[in-house]
C-alpha cells in the first residue's frame, strides 16, 4: 500500500516550458487535491476533484490545469511555467467520508528559472 | 469564500513550556482538521473536530472547537523537541479543504 505517490520529487524548468506533475493513490479515495506551499503562506488549494471526471478550481488555479480520468490519478499540468510558480507542490487524497483526514504525498519541489 | 486565519505565525519555546496556536474563520465551519508538518516533510493529519465546543486530547495535545464553530485551538503541554514543526488548521467543505497559514513551532532543548 503505497499511499499517495508524487513524481518527480524535484524539477527545474525554464520559463515558458510546460510539464505535468504526477499524482497517484492506491487507496480508492474519491477526493484528490493539489496544493502549493510557499514560505509564510501555508498550503493554498490549486484544484480539487471529488471523483473521476469531476474537477473544480481552488484558491489559486491560474496557470494550472487538471483532469481526473481515473480514480487513481490526478495530474497537474503547468502550461507555460513562470518564476512565480516556483514552489513545493503537494497532492493529497481522502475518502468521501468527511470524518477522515487527507493523506499527503511527499511533494514535488519545482524551480522555474 | 471560506478563509481560515491562524496565529501566531512563529512560536519559539523552551523545552517543557506550553504552546498554543489559534485558528479563526470568517464563516461558521462545519468541521476543522489539524495537521502537523515536520521540517522538510509533508502534512500529516492529526484530528478532526465537528461538534460545537468539542474538546479532544491526544496525549499532550488538546484540541478545542469554539462554541460558534468559528474558531479552534491546539494546545501542547510541556513541549518536547519532537514537537518541532508547523501546525496547520484546515476547514473542510465537501471535497474542498482550506488551510490556515500555519504556526511554526521551534523548541529549544
Amino acid at each position: 500500500n503505497a499511499g499517495v505517490t508524487q513524481t518527480p520529487k524535484f524539477q527545474v524548468l525554464k520559463t515558458g516550458q510546460s510539464m505535468t506533475l504526477q499524482c497517484a493513490q492506491d487507496m480508492n479515495h474519491e477526493y484528490m487535491s493539489w496544493y502549493r506551499q510557499d514560505p509564510g503562506m501555508g498550503l493554498r488549494l490549486i484544484h480539487y476533484s471529488v471523483g473521476a471526471g469531476i474537477t473544480d478550481q481552488g484558491e489559486v488555479p491560474n496557470g494550472y490545469n487538471v483532469s481526473r480520468s481515473t480514480t487513481e490519478d490526478f495530474p497537474l499540468r503547468l502550461l507555460s511555467a513562470a518564476p512565480s510558480q516556483t514552489s513545493v507542490y503537494f497532492c493529497a487524497s481522502s475518502i468521501r467520508d468527511q470524518g477522515n483526514g487527507y493523506t499527503f504525498g511527499s511533494g514535488t519541489r519545482l524551480t522555474v528559472v | 469564500g471560506q478563509q481560515v486565519m491562524q496565529i501566531p505565525q512563529y512560536q519559539h519555546v523552551q523545552e517543557g513550556e506550553d504552546f498554543t496556536t489559534y485558528c479563526n474563520s470568517s464563516t461558521t465551519l462545519s468541521n476543522i482538521q489539524w495537521y502537523k508538518q515536520r521540517p522538510g516533510g509533508h502534512p500529516v493529519f492529526l484530528i478532526q473536530l465537528v461538534k460545537s465546543g468539542e474538546v479532544k486530547k491526544q496525549k499532550r495535545l488538546t484540541f478545542q472547537f469554539g462554541e460558534a464553530k468559528k474558531n479552534s485551538s491546539l494546545h501542547i503541554t510541556a513541549t518536547q523537541t519532537t514537537d518541532v514543526g508547523t501546525y496547520f488548521c484546515a476547514g473542510r467543505q465537501g471535497g474542498k479543504l482550506i488551510f490556515g497559514q500555519g504556526t511554526e513551532l521551534s523548541v529549544k532543548p
